[in-house]
C-alpha cells in the first residue's frame, strides 16, 4: 500500500446520490486504474488513466466517470449511486504499461 | 469476458505442504501476473512471467507458463500460516488495454 492512499476508506450513501472516491499516489507513476471487487468476479476494471487528462473506459464503466487533473490524483465518480454499485473499490498504479500494478488499501462503499 | 480463471476456487492444506494453483486463459497474452490479497487488504504483486518465458522463481514461489495450453501454475513450497490469502492471476494483452483478473483461489494454510 505504500505510496497509494484512497479516501474515504468506508462510505455509506443512499441511492441516487453522487459519490466521489479519491486515489492519491506519491510514486509519480504514469498509469492509474480503478477496479471494483465483488465476490465471484475477482477485480474488474472500471476506468484507467495513462496521463493527466488522458483516461479510457474499462470493462464495467457504465455509471462511473473519472478525472485526472494532476499526476498524483485520480478521482472516481458515481454519478447517481445504485445498490449494484455496492462494492470494494481499489485504485492501482503502474509505472510501465502492461507491467506490475501496485494497489491501494481499498474503499468499501455501501449504497442503501 | 473473463480471461483468467483460477483453479481450484479454494484450497486447504497443512503448514509445510506445497500449494499449487492453476490459471487458464483464452486469448494471446503479453504477460501473466500473480497477486496475493490478504483479507481486507489490497492486492500485492508476486511475480510476472512473460509470454516467452516458461518458468520463474521468487523465493518459495515457482510460476510456470504454458502458452500452448494457455495455462499457468503457481506453486508455493513449504507453506506457512502467513501464506493464507486469496491468490489471483491477471493476464495482460499485447496492447496493454486489457488487464484482466480471474476470480481467485482462496488458500488456507492450517498450523
Amino acid at each position: 500500500d505504500a505510496g497509494i492512499t484512497q479516501s474515504p476508506r468506508h462510505k455509506v450513501t443512499e441511492t441516487g446520490t453522487p459519490v466521489t472516491l479519491r486515489c492519491h499516489q506519491t510514486e509519480n507513476h504514469r498509469y492509474m486504474y480503478w477496479y471494483r471487487q465483488d465476490p465471484g468476479h475477482g477485480l474488474r476494471l472500471i476506468h484507467y488513466s495513462y496521463g493527466v487528462k488522458d483516461t479510457d473506459k474499462g470493462e464495467v464503466s457504465d455509471g462511473y466517470s473519472v478525472s485526472r487533473s494532476k499526476t498524483e490524483d485520480f478521482l472516481l465518480t458515481l454519478e447517481s449511486a445504485t445498490s449494484s454499485q455496492t462494492s470494494v473499490y481499489f485504485c492501482a498504479i503502474s509505472e510501465v504499461k502492461r507491467e506490475t500494478q501496485y494497489f491501494g488499501p481499498g474503499t468499501r462503499l455501501l449504497v442503501l | 469476458s473473463q480471461q483468467g480463471e483460477e483453479d481450484p476456487q479454494a484450497l486447504s492444506i497443512q503448514e509445510g505442504e506445497n500449494a499449487t494453483m492453476n490459471c487458464s486463459y483464452k486469448t494471446s497474452i503479453n504477460n501473466l501476473q500473480w497477486y496475493r490479497q490478504n483479507s481486507g487488504r489490497g492486492l500485492v504483486h508476486l511475480i510476472l512471467i512473460r509470454s516467452n518465458e516458461r518458468e520463474k522463481h521468487s523465493g518459495r514461489l515457482r510460476v510456470t507458463l504454458d502458452t500452448s495450453k494457455k495455462s499457468s501454475s503457481l506453486l508455493i513450497t513449504a507453506s506457512r500460516a502467513a501464506d493464507t490469502a486469496s491468490y489471483f492471476c491477471a493476464t495482460v494483452d499485447f496492447d496493454g488495454q486489457n488487464f484482466v483478473f480471474g476470480p481467485g483461489t482462496r488458500l488456507s494454510v492450517l498450523p
